[in-house]
């Protein structure tokens, strides 16, 4: 079966550094997403991506973030600068579709720990 | 967006039925209603998806009345490893997943 997988399983960085989550979404499809959970807490939407462009963000992904596919297979999320409020797990998503009735897998997630 | 509502917690003990509904009272026309599973320390996984009446796959059944205004998830006999998070979602394209309704199974 078909997954997304994410890269690292855990990183530890020091707060002010910057860190680059990788995720390889599976590979027919469209749209890609990122979300964090910070632990004990929801699940929370910051940006999907698709056509190479971002389509939506959540007012979580402020200027600190950015995300890339550089190579059309990997998705990156890069944190700029990071903050101790940022230690979370970080998930990656990707679907064929979009809206209602699109089914979006998520890979194991990227647990931040800063520090 | 069509906002929906759910329990927050709900136990059981294994080898019973569980029921979760979730209300959306403002669902549109073309939305569908999709559940999602999450385990701890994992990410949400889809379980099931409708439009209408009742879908069942090898997880779990999905009924949902003529009016569409709620829906019911259905797990039947749950054992300790359906103990997760599960999550509704209404034609939600950017995957809002609320607080979701936390299932505990028990011995």
């Amino acid at each position: 079966e078909p997954e997304v997988t994410q890269t690292p399983s855990h990183q530890v960085t020091q707060m002010g550094q910057e860190v680059i989550l990788r995720c390889v979404p599976i590979s027919n499809h469209l749209y890609f997403y990122w979300y964090r959970q910070i632990l004990g807490q929801k699940v929370e939407f910051l940006v999907s991506f698709y056509n190479n462009e971002i389509s939506e963000k959540s007012e979580i992904f402020d200027d600190q973030f950015s995300v890339e596919r550089p190579d059309g297979s990997n998705f990156t999320l890069k944190i700029r600068s990071t903050k101790l409020e940022d230690s979370a797990m970080y998930f990656c998503a990707s679907s064929e579709a979009q809206g209602s009735g699109a089914e979006a897998f998520f890979g194991q997630g990227t647990r931040l720990t800063v520090v | 967006l069509a906002k929906t509502t759910q329990p927050i917690s709900m136990d059981s003990y294994e080898g019973q039925e569980v029921n979760i509904t979730c209300s959306h009272n403002n669902i549109a026309t073309n939305d569908y209603i999709t559940w999602y599973q999450q385990f701890p320390s994992q990410g949400p996984r889809f379980i099931i998806q409708g439009y209408k009446t009742k879908v069942t796959n090898e997880v779990a059944s999905l009924f949902i009345p003529a009016d569409r205004k709620s829906s019911t998830l259905s797990l039947p006999r749950v054992s300790l490893s359906d103990t997760a998070v599960y999550y509704c979602l209404v034609n939600d394209y950017k995957l809002s997943f609320g607080a979701g309704t936390t299932v505990t199974v028990r011995a």
